[in-house]
């Protein structure tokens, strides 16, 4: 196990809902990243939090937002749900100096359903 | 043109053979490169991290890249049944804030 634990697991929710997902990083890790895997795709890249900030951002729409805490756990939210936001999202943690960033270890991840 | 490019596969190995996935990437500038092992219904583990040229062993897995050909590769030496599962190429680009790309992963099979 990585250490880095996600909340919910599962998640059901109708479109136009809004949704809160939870991380917590692996102890000692400072970034955190959020994906977006679509069943039978590799993840897709949706933002990275470092030391509170957003840090690089992939191609998703601003209903796409996070958070990072000073604990480094992080919140991804999603407001107006679509049919299409139903994947997997999943955590990544890692450790980040002057730039350069480590090996990401991943959560369990959150399957999210929109119906 | 994606970023990282993998074959879907499925490739089938039989139990005790190598099995040996590529992945190619369009950015020169990438620094680092990992392979990811993926299980239906879980989430991506890491199994190897590469950053030069040549090759990297860890167990039955040895890790390849060339950088001049923007290729790396993963080799799993005496395949076994629980090897079966997607295998995920991640490149790191530092010119795209420490974004990660991902292959669409490759489906491998162990036929014991």
């Amino acid at each position: 196990e990585t250490g880095v634990t996600q909340s919910p697991t599962h998640l059901i929710k109708t479109r136009g809902q809004q949704v809160t997902l939870r991380c917590s990083s692996q102890s000692g890790h400072n970034t955190v990243s959020w994906y977006q895997q679509a069943l039978g795709q590799g993840p897709q890249f949706i933002f990275q939090y470092y030391r509170e900030e957003e840090n690089g951002r992939g191609n998703f729409p601003p209903r796409f937002s996070g958070l990072q805490f000073p604990n480094y756990s992080s919140e991804l939210n999603v407001n107006a749900l679509e049919l299409d936001d139903s994947a997997l999202y999943l955590c990544a943690s890692s450790f980040s100096r002057r730039g350069a960033m480590d090996t990401q270890y991943f959560g369990p991840g959150t399957r999210l359903t929109v119906l | 043109q994606k970023e990282v490019e993998q074959n879907s596969g499925p490739l089938s190995v039989p139990e005790g053979a190598i099995a040996s996935l590529n992945c190619t990437y369009s950015d020169r500038v990438s620094q680092s490169f990992f392979w990811y092992r993926q299980y239906s219904g879980k989430s991506p583990e890491l199994i190897m991290s590469i950053y030069s040229n040549g090759d990297k062993e860890d167990g039955r897995f040895t890790a390849q890249l060339n950088k001049a050909s923007q290729y790396v590769s993963l080799l799993i030496r005496d395949s076994q049944p629980s090897d079966s599962a997607t295998y995920l190429c991640a490149v790191n680009n530092p010119n795209t804030g420490n974004q990660f790309y991902f292959g669409t992963g490759t489906s491998l099979t162990v036929i014991p």
